[in-house]
């Protein structure tokens, strides 16, 4: 069955920065784009960006950039999010999640089960 | 940004009502709107895709409709299991939106 598994629990000081991992199974990595969501304590959901697990390309919003980077090993289906200049902003669970996209239809099918990042000094 | 306004965002019902929970985007956006279910401590969980078709398991008491900027997540008969929080997000333009949420808690 699809998994996507994600690291563990990351505790950063203010300044830092922080790499999440997301390692898929029970499909073909490079089949479907891996996209990253945060959501901070009591707030929605908010989209960062996606990954082409294929060719490696991204987009990533525009509040986002120049301060994350999202790359991915295709010999262990593994993607990661790295996130820097972290602030308590940033604090937040992230997760990865597959877009499963066919036909030009579009959702999020299968999710990690989050990491909790704390930025606090 | 393409905002996505919903509303209310927070209702309270009783098992058996029926519940509506609405998305308005700043511009159109074609059909390009998901419904997501979430529960504490849990990823979201897809219920709707394209505005209205429903996502495969899910119980046909969930509905979706709307298209350009008005869209429309309705619950006909809420059951125990329901109670949640809901959130639209919009695909077609980046970056992508999420709603703010819309909290149904039981009354």
């Amino acid at each position: 069955q699809v998994q996507l598994v994600q690291s563990g629990t990351e505790v950063k000081k203010p300044g830092a920065s922080v790499k999440v991992s997301c390692k898929v199974s029970g499909y073909n990595f490079m089949n479907f784009y891996l996209h990253w969501v945060r959501q901070a304590p009591g707030q929605g959901p908010e989209w960062m960006g996606w990954i082409n697990p294929d060719s490696g390309a991204t987009t990533t919003a525009q509040k986002f950039q120049g301060r994350v980077s999202m790359t991915r090993d295709t010999s262990v289906s593994t993607a990661y999010m790295e996130l820097n200049t972290l602030t308590s902003d940033d604090t937040a669970v992230y997760f990865c999640a597959r877009w499963y996209y066919i036909f030009s239809v579009g959702y999020y099918d299968h999710w990690g089960q989050g990491t909790l990042v704390t930025v606090s000094s | 940004d393409i905002q996505m306004t919903q509303s209310p965002s927070s209702l309270s019902a009783s098992v058996g009502d029926r519940v509506t929970i609405t998305c308005r985007a700043s511009q159109g956006i074609r059909y390009d709107v998901g419904w997501y279910q979430q529960k504490p401590g849990k990823a979201p969980k897809s219920l709707i895709y394209s505005a209205s078709s429903l996502q495969s398991g899910v119980p046909s008491r969930f509905s979706g409709s709307g298209s350009g900027t008005e869209f429309t997540l309705t619950i006909s008969g809420l059951q125990p299991e329901d109670f949640a929080t809901y959130y639209c997000l919009q695909h077609n333009g980046y970056p992508w939106t999420f709603g703010q949420g819309t909290k149904v808690d039981i009354k």
